[in-house]
């Protein structure tokens, strides 16, 4: 089974600071995505990335950045944390299909993070 | 604009009843729909998918079916269990083969 992992279960940060989320998966998926979900609104997508080195804004990018050194690793960064971006944050990882288009999405257990 | 709506925010339904979620999309038809189980605390996981040329899937107690007259997919689980008490959310590629749209999810409460 794929396993992605992420790093923190439950993060307090206080407003200003850069805050990293590390999201680790197992399974040599080239397609890894950052989402967030809040009540009312769903799940929306934040970042994602093809290949290593390479990323791509999402519906919501602003005030995120993300890295990716490594195919199994994908980091999404905070450069300077906001009260709005309390939230619980999901990875997620795929392969690429072809003419089926990507794989059923594997997703971590989530980091809920608090900024105070 | 919203692409993809699961029009029912929360259901109740009795242990043993066929539980149907509803999911529509608007624009063009997608090339395939996902539907995900979420259980509290915890990351989606993924239940079944189909695409524009099936009518219906079927996997143990659940069923989905893609009317794309209707732009509409259907969730059942049948013999329905407190056990299934979760939350589904159903997703689509927005565009071609781009990353996933999700809906906002129906919380599916099972009373014994």
């Amino acid at each position: 089974d794929v396993k992605v992992t992420q790093s923190s279960r439950y993060l307090v940060k206080r407003t200003g600071e850069k805050v990293f989320l590390e999201c680790v998966q197992d399974m040599d998926h080239e397609n890894m995505f950052w989402y967030r979900q809040d009540p009312g609104l769903g799940l929306r997508l934040i970042y994602f990335s093809y290949d290593v080195k390479m990323k791509e804004k999402g519906d919501i990018p602003e005030g995120y950045s993300v890295s990716r050194e490594k195919k199994e690793r994908f980091s999404l960064i905070l450069e300077s944390a906001s009260t709005n971006q309390t939230s619980m944050y999901l990875c997620a990882s795929s392969f690429w299909q072809g003419l089926g288009g990507y794989s059923p999405l594997h997703f971590g257990n989530g980091t809920r993070l608090t900024v105070t | 604009s919203q692409k993809i709506e699961q029009n029912s925010e929360a259901l109740n339904i009795q242990e043993g009843k066929t539980a149907t979620l509803t999911c529509n999309y608007t624009n063009y038809s997608p090339a395939y729909l996902q539907w995900y189980r979420q259980d509290p605390g915890r990351g989606p996981v993924f239940l079944l998918l189909i695409r524009e040329n099936e009518k219906e899937k079927r996997k143990e107690r659940l069923k989905v079916t893609f009317d794309t007259t209707l732009k509409q997919s259907l969730f059942h689980i049948t013999a329905s269990q407190p056990a299934d008490s979760a939350t589904y959310l159903c997703a689509r590629p927005l565009s071609g083969n781009t990353p996933l749209v999700f809906g906002k999810g129906t919380r599916l409460s099972v009373i014994a």
